[in-house]
């Protein structure tokens, strides 16, 4: 199925270091979601966009909608070891309501 | 309050058996989605509810996987004849409206089919 291009695939930082990822697309996209995944769980919502050029904060965690609404970043400041996890960016199409999820950045801290 | 809720959180079927998976969304929501997610890989659209309206089944991999929502409110994936390559978690997701709307998921059901 179509997916995002979600990068970096996984990082290892030290514990303290900020973090980044992106995803982008060719498709234009009403809405960004941004997910954390422990192991054997359900995706937990971190930051929901909704209008382009939108920045927007939980805690650590930042998150901004592409101008061109065709991709979208997640930062999260000051690493700790409980933020190691999986995150998942996930687009709303234009004019659907399907998501289309991006394939996940793996996250290890080293404390 | 209560969020998503999946059973079985586990199964382990033999090839060939139907299986039943049953999802329950958060009380109110309207939109209902399933996923697929394979190990270590993202999440692949299988179907969406939205209230009364005819479900979108565009996502579904094969005629063998059929899904209904009774209702309006708990929904089950229904998976037959199993094959080794449907093995893999499958995640309900709700959300309270179509369009800019928050989708949040249950804990999944890990299916696997030897």
């Amino acid at each position: 199925g179509q997916q995002l291009n979600q990068s970096p695939q996984s990082m290892f930082i030290q514990e303290g270091e900020d973090v980044s990822m992106n995803c982008t697309s060719s498709s234009i996209f009403n809405t960004w979601l941004w997910y954390k995944q422990d192991p054997g769980e359900g995706p937990v919502l971190l930051i929901a966009l909704y209008k382009a050029g939108e920045l927007t904060s939980n805690g650590r965690l930042t998150a901004q909608f592409g101008i061109t609404r065709k991709d979208s970043f997640l930062n999260i400041s000051a690493s700790i070891p409980s933020d190691v996890g999986i995150y998942f960016c996930a687009g709303q199409l234009k004019g659907t309501y399907k998501y289309i999820f991006g394939t996940g950045t793996r996250l290890k801290v080293l404390a | 309050g209560a969020g998503v809720s999946q059973s079985p959180s586990n199964k382990v079927t033999e090839k060939g058996k139907d299986v039943e998976l049953r999802c329950d969304p958060i009380s109110g929501h309207t939109a209902l989605y399933w996923y697929r997610q394979s190990l270590g890989q993202g999440l692949e659209f299988l179907i969406y509810f939205q209230g009364n309206s005819a479900p979108d089944k565009s996502g579904l991999p094969s005629d063998r996987f059929s899904a209904e929502r009774t209702g309006g409110s708990v929904s089950t994936l229904t998976i037959q004849r199993t094959q080794q390559e449907d093995s893999a978690v499958y995640l309900c997701a709700s959300s309270s409206r179509t369009g800019e709307s928050e989708q949040y998921f249950g804990p999944g059901t890990r299916l696997t089919v030897t």
